[in-house]
C-alpha cells in the first residue's frame, strides 16, 4: 500500500506552547488528507478534511484557531496546534488520499504523533 | 443513528476459532467499504477492500450486502497476532467521497 509518513511521532511540551505536525505522502499525490483525534480507548474523531490549495474544512466542534491546517503540496499537509493546553493531549493521526476518483478511495495513515502536554 | 455501526465488543476467542464481525450502514449512497485494523496505540491500517461479489485474502473474507446495507468480515482459525480492533470503513459517493469510520470491534485472541 501507500506509504504515509508523520513527524514527530511523539512531542511533550509546555503548555501556551505551539506544536506543528507533518504528514507526507511518500510515494503518491495526495489531493485529501484528513487529520484524526483519538483518545485512549476511544474511536477515530474526525478534526477536518484539507484540500491541496484550499482551505481546511473543520468538523463541528474543532475551532480552526487552535488547530491551523495547510496543505501547500500534493505531498504535505501540516497541523499546527496553537497554544496547546493539557486537554489537548491526544493521539493525532493523518491520512491521506490519491488521485484516483475511481475506486482507490481507501485511506492510507501516517504513523500517528503522541501529544502530551505538560 | 449512527452512520456506521458495529458491535464493540470485545469478543474473546480461543486460538483456531472462526469470528465473524457485522457492521451496518445508514446510507445508501454508500460507494466504497473497506475494513481496517488498528492495533493498540497504533495508526489504523487497510485490511482489505469488500465487494459485493465477495473477497478473500487468506484467512479473512469480508462480504457486502447492498440491499441489506451490511458488511461482514470472517476470520478463520484465529491467530494471536489477530488481537486488534477491526473498523468499518464506508464512503459515501457524494459529497466529496466522504469517509466514515465505524467506532471498531475489539478482538482479543487467546492461547
Amino acid at each position: 500500500g501507500a506509504v504515509v509518513s508523520q513527524h514527530p511521532s511523539w512531542v511533550i511540551c509546555k503548555s501556551g506552547t505551539s506544536v506543528k505536525i507533518e504528514c507526507r505522502s511518500l510515494d503518491f499525490q495526495a489531493t485529501t488528507m484528513f487529520w484524526y483525534r483519538q483518545f485512549p480507548k476511544q474511536s477515530l474523531m474526525l478534526m477536518a478534511t484539507s484540500n491541496e490549495g484550499s482551505k481546511a474544512t473543520y468538523e463541528q466542534g474543532v475551532e480552526k484557531d487552535k488547530f491551523l491546517i495547510n496543505h501547500a503540496s500534493l505531498t504535505l499537509s501540516t497541523l499546527t496546534v496553537t497554544s496547546a493546553h493539557p486537554e489537548d493531549s491526544s493521539f493525532y493521526i493523518c491520512s491521506a488520499r490519491g488521485t484516483s476518483s475511481v475506486g482507490g478511495h481507501e485511506q492510507f495513515f501516517g504513523p500517528g504523533t503522541r501529544l502530551t502536554v505538560l | 443513528r449512527k452512520e456506521v455501526e458495529q458491535d464493540p465488543g470485545p469478543f474473546n476467542v480461543p486460538e483456531g476459532a472462526t469470528v465473524a464481525f457485522n457492521c451496518t450502514y445508514s446510507n445508501s449512497a454508500s460507494q466504497s467499504f473497506f475494513w481496517y485494523r488498528q492495533d493498540c496505540r497504533k495508526e489504523p491500517k487497510l485490511l482489505m477492500s469488500v465487494y459485493s461479489s465477495g473477497n478473500e485474502d487468506g484467512r479473512f473474507t469480508a462480504q457486502l450486502n447492498r440491499a441489506s446495507q451490511y458488511i461482514s468480515l470472517l476470520i478463520r482459525d484465529s491467530k494471536l497476532s489477530d488481537s486488534a480492533t477491526y473498523l468499518c470503513v464506508v464512503i459515501l459517493g457524494t459529497g466529496g467521497f466522504k469517509t466514515i469510520f465505524g467506532a471498531g470491534t475489539r478482538l482479543f485472541v487467546k492461547a
